[in-house]
């Protein structure tokens, strides 16, 4: 089954800086790849998402890319803030699969003022 | 938030007691979802429902079961609940399957004692 490893756990950055969280999937079928924020206390919400048939995805400061024949995909926030303070989670999910869309375990992200 | 509810938002039970989430929503979704999410392990899938009466088992099924008997109601039951089921649970609802995007609801708490 789809596996998917995502680094680092913790990433400290300071305000204005950016920030990258990667992750890798091992199913080399997986064509969805979703992007969460979740802030402490609260539901996950979706930042940004691609699909297997782009290569890079925009929306003001944050960008994905991925890599197919790496099998990676990565994660990039420009111009940090503080309320961008969160745990971020990527996921990738296959399209023959009804049900798994499978999470890496979390990056939680700190920006200091 | 997508129209998702999830009650009781806060639960603390007993080892060996029944107990039964409920995840409701408003926006005439197919595909509804229960993870669980645990320190170190990021959201896992537990049940997933495509369809009235249409389930089918996530990652971490072992001990739960699903009913689904309308299209806005979805239910998880711990039949005799343990500890190692402390954690906190979120539904969610997607129109199409996983490579459309997931809208989580707020979340309940349990805690098995």
């Amino acid at each position: 089954g789809e596996n998917v490893e995502q680094h680092p756990s913790t990433l400290s950055v300071q305000e204005g800086d950016s920030a990258v969280i990667k992750c890798t999937y091992s199913d080399s079928a997986s064509n969805y790849f979703p992007w969460y924020k979740q802030e402490l206390g609260k539901r996950p919400q979706l930042i940004i998402d691609i699909r297997s048939n782009v290569g890079e995805k925009k929306d003001q400061r944050i960008a994905v890319t991925l890599n197919k024949t790496a099998k990676h995909f990565s994660l990039h926030i420009t111009e940090t803030q503080p309320e961008d303070s969160a745990v971020y989670f990527c996921a990738a999910s296959i399209s023959r699969s009804q049900g798994n869309l499978i999470f890496g375990k979390g990056t939680k992200l700190s920006v200091k003022p | 938030d997508a129209g998702i509810t999830q009650s009781p938002r806060h639960k603390v039970t007993e080892t060996g007691t029944p107990v039964t989430l409920r995840c409701h929503q408003t926006e005439n979704h197919r595909y509804m979802y229960w993870y669980r999410q645990d320190p170190g392990h990021g959201l896992r899938l537990i049940h997933y429902s495509y369809g009235v009466k249409d389930t089918d088992k996530g990652e971490v099924s072992d001990g739960y079961s699903v009913s689904r008997s309308k299209t806005e109601d979805f239910l998880l039951t711990l039949e005799s609940a343990t500890s190692s089921q402390t954690s906190v649970y979120f539904c969610a609802i997607s129109r199409g399957g996983t490579t459309d995007t997931q809208y989580f609801g707020p979340g309940t708490r349990l805690t098995v004692l």
